[in-house]
């Protein structure tokens, strides 16, 4: 199994520029997220979808849309790219039950000039 | 939700030496999960504890849940450099887990 795959692993985009972060997860796992991490700020969640169909929002939605159109697949679109949205980002995935342990991509690379 | 605070934010230890971090909540928590982050990595799952009073260990680590169900432990004895990294121990609310800072360790050799 792969488990989590995200791509690119890097990017640079320019102010204003939009673009999708791709992540996809083989192990059949309802619950799918995104979160940035920050230098000292930890992971911080964008959004996150507890199936195909449903999306909501965590602690930092904005400038950011998601979408669940199959449980494989959650894609992480900037719309507007901005220089506070250098960042790393991570995709994990995890089953249904909210004992089960995360399974984190190996994230993304972003930097906006 | 549940908040949990992580401390020290920062351990700088000798190689060989053995230290603690400690996650602490104000409300009493059904489980609770650490995670590791090599520099450069991804967080990787580590044990989660269940149970009151909980000890579970992975070879140097030591994993305690409190009695009361408010607090956890993570103790390495003999540190390694492979012990580099950030240790977390999230909130949990519904589905969302919510990571703080972590506990960042440095190894001195």
């Amino acid at each position: 199994n792969a488990g989590v795959t995200q791509t690119p692993k890097f990017q640079v985009l320019k102010t204003g520029q939009s673009m999708t972060l791709q992540c996809a997860q083989d192990m059949n796992h309802e619950y799918m997220s995104w979160y940035r991490q920050d230098p000292g700020m930890g992971l911080r969640l964008i959004h996150y979808s507890v199936g195909a169909g449903i999306t909501d929002q965590g602690e930092v939605p904005n400038g950011y849309n998601v979408s669940r159109s199959t449980t494989e697949d959650f894609p992480l679109r900037l719309l507007s790219a901005a220089p506070s949205q250098t960042s790393v980002y991570f995709c994990a995935s995890r089953t249904r039950g909210t004992n089960s342990p995360l399974h984190f991509g190996n994230g993304t690379r972003l930097t906006v000039t | 939700g549940q908040q949990v605070m992580q401390i020290p934010q920062y351990q700088h230890v000798q190689e060989g030496e053995d230290f603690t971090t400690y996650c602490n909540s104000s409300t009493t928590l059904s489980n609770i999960q650490w995670y590791k982050q090599r520099p450069g990595g991804h967080p990787v799952f580590l044990i989660q504890l269940v149970k009151s009073g909980e000890v579970k260990k992975q070879k140097r680590l030591t994993f305690q849940f409190g009695e009361a169900k408010k607090n956890s432990s993570l103790h390495i004895t003999a540190t390694q450099t492979t012990d580099v990294g950030t240790y977390f121990c999230p909130t949990s609310n519904d589905y969302k887990l919510s990571f703080g800072a972590g506990t960042t360790v440095t190894v001195r050799a």
